[in-house]
């Protein structure tokens, strides 16, 4: 399957504690994407990561990508309960629609 | 900010009946995308169009599905005669750049079939 798995299906965590969320794809990729959709919403784009990229920073988040081991992870530091919601994977093949995993479920507790 | 619109937000329809779910991309946005989730699971791509034509499409497209830009603002989705197992919720997004940047999403149209 050329979707991304995130791992775990589900977090809870306290304020302030960091989350960190994992994802694995079985392809080559152009990109990897992480999403965040608050329940019942849209997806809003978080970060992207290019294939010839290993690390990226946004604010508190931090995206890595290890291509060798096909996989992602993403850590939000210092968690606050608006972070509470479900964060997906995205991967990017060539000339194909981006594919998203089953998603993270991050609950944060204050 | 620019964003993707949706309407409706919710409908409820007869299992038999056909549906149509509009979206207002993103105005200089060129590439446009359907995805759907069914309550709760994974987020599953649809169709892609692009100048006019799809571009793409996944298995779960079938010849009940049909995609339409009918003027220079919207986007449908036609679901011809809907079944029980199209429930779901129906993301529209766009991007600037094809299948390599990011998407932005519309809030969805939640479809319910009865």
């Amino acid at each position: 399957s050329q979707q991304g798995e995130e791992d775990p299906q589900a977090l809870s965590i306290q304020e302030g504690e960091n989350a960190t969320m994992n994802c694995s794809y079985k392809t080559s990729i152009n990109n990897l994407q992480w999403y965040r959709q608050n329940s019942g919403r849209g997806l809003v784009h978080l970060i992207l990561i290019r294939s010839n990229e290993r690390e990226k920073h946004s604010g508190r988040l931090r995206v890595t990508l290890d291509t060798s081991k096909k996989s992602s992870s993403l850590l939000i530091t210092a968690s606050r309960a608006a972070d509470t919601a479900s964060y997906f994977c995205a991967i990017n093949q060539a000339g194909t629609a981006l594919i998203f995993g089953k998603g993270t479920t991050l609950s944060v507790s204050s | 900010e620019p964003e993707v619109t949706q309407t409706p937000s919710h409908q409820v329809t007869q299992m038999g009946q056909e549906v149509i779910l509009r979206c207002v991309p993103i105005s200089n946005h060129l590439y446009f995308y359907w995805y759907r989730q069914i309550l709760g699971q994974k987020v599953e791509f649809l169709v892609s169009f692009y100048n006019n034509e799809i571009s793409e499409k996944s298995e779960i497209f079938d010849d009940q599905f049909s995609v339409e830009r009918p003027d220079g603002s919207n986007f449908t989705l036609k679901i011809r005669s809907t079944k029980l197992e199209d429930s779901a919720m129906y993301f529209c997004a766009s991007s600037v750049s094809p299948n390599t940047g990011e998407l932005f999403f519309g809030e969805g149209s939640r479809l319910t079939v009865l």
